[in-house]
């Protein structure tokens, strides 16, 4: 199984900051990364396909890149509806896996 | 749009079977993989399995091999999941999510989540 390790845990950041959240994969996953939004009693939501891909209707302050074996998420501003946790997922092979989380804290 | 609703929470006993329900609506339903993914309290996200509308193959975690039973209903639109043997640590939230047939598509559509509780 490829294993999904994401960095950090957790962050506090203030409206306004620049926020990278990483995630690594145990071996290259050829750019199958996904990244999703979770608040608290709610299902998970599509931010960024295929590493890099905004889906519809995503705010453009929300950014994906990388490739092999390392992936980023960047939001650019954070605001105020952004507290929440992140989750990388890779799809490149069976089982699909997610990293384990970082939730986004205000300061 | 595009929508997946999930059947209703459920309690049940150890050892005892459970079984989910995701309907679909909105889409093709065989133009779309429909993946399970589960949550347990406090606890990041697990990948279960996945199912092929289209023609009914199916793919699951090693971990779940052999309890899990995923199924589908074409002329209904609807996904089944059924989870045996249950134990405390089967305790979560349940989603259905779809995924197209593309490479590199995300989970795109989510359905809201059955709770299931395993209690004595």
């Amino acid at each position: 199984d490829i294993q999904m390790t994401q960095s950090p845990s957790s962050l506090s950041a203030s409206v306004g900051d620049r926020v990278t959240i990483t995630c690594r994969a145990s071996q290259a996953v050829n750019s199958a990364l996904a990244w999703y939004q979770q608040k608290p009693g709610k299902a998970p939501k599509l931010l960024v396909y295929a590493a890099s891909r905004l889906e519809s209707g995503v705010p453009s302050r929300f950014s994906g890149s990388g490739s092999g074996t390392d992936y980023t998420l960047s939001i650019s501003s954070l605001q105020p509806e952004d507290f929440a946790t992140y989750y990388c997922e890779q799809s490149y092979s069976t089982p699909q896996t997610f990293g384990q989380g970082t939730k986004v804290e205000l300061k | 749009q595009a929508q997946l609703v999930q059947s209703g929470a459920e309690v049940k006993k150890p050892g005892a079977s459970v079984k989910f329900s995701c309907k679909a609506s909105g889409y093709t339903f065989t133009s779309y993989f429909v993946h399970w993914v589960r949550q347990a309290p406090g606890q990041g996200l697990e990948w279960m399995g996945l199912i092929n509308p289209s023609d009914g193959n199916t793919g699951y975690a090693q971990m779940f091999q052999g309890r899990v039973t995923m199924t589908r209903d074409t002329s209904t639109s609807t996904v089944s999941m059924e989870l045996s043997s249950l134990r405390f640590e089967d305790t979560a939230v349940y989603y259905c999510a779809r995924r197209s047939m593309r490479f590199y598509s995300g989970l795109d559509v989510w359905g809201q989540g059955t709770t299931v509780t395993v209690s004595s």
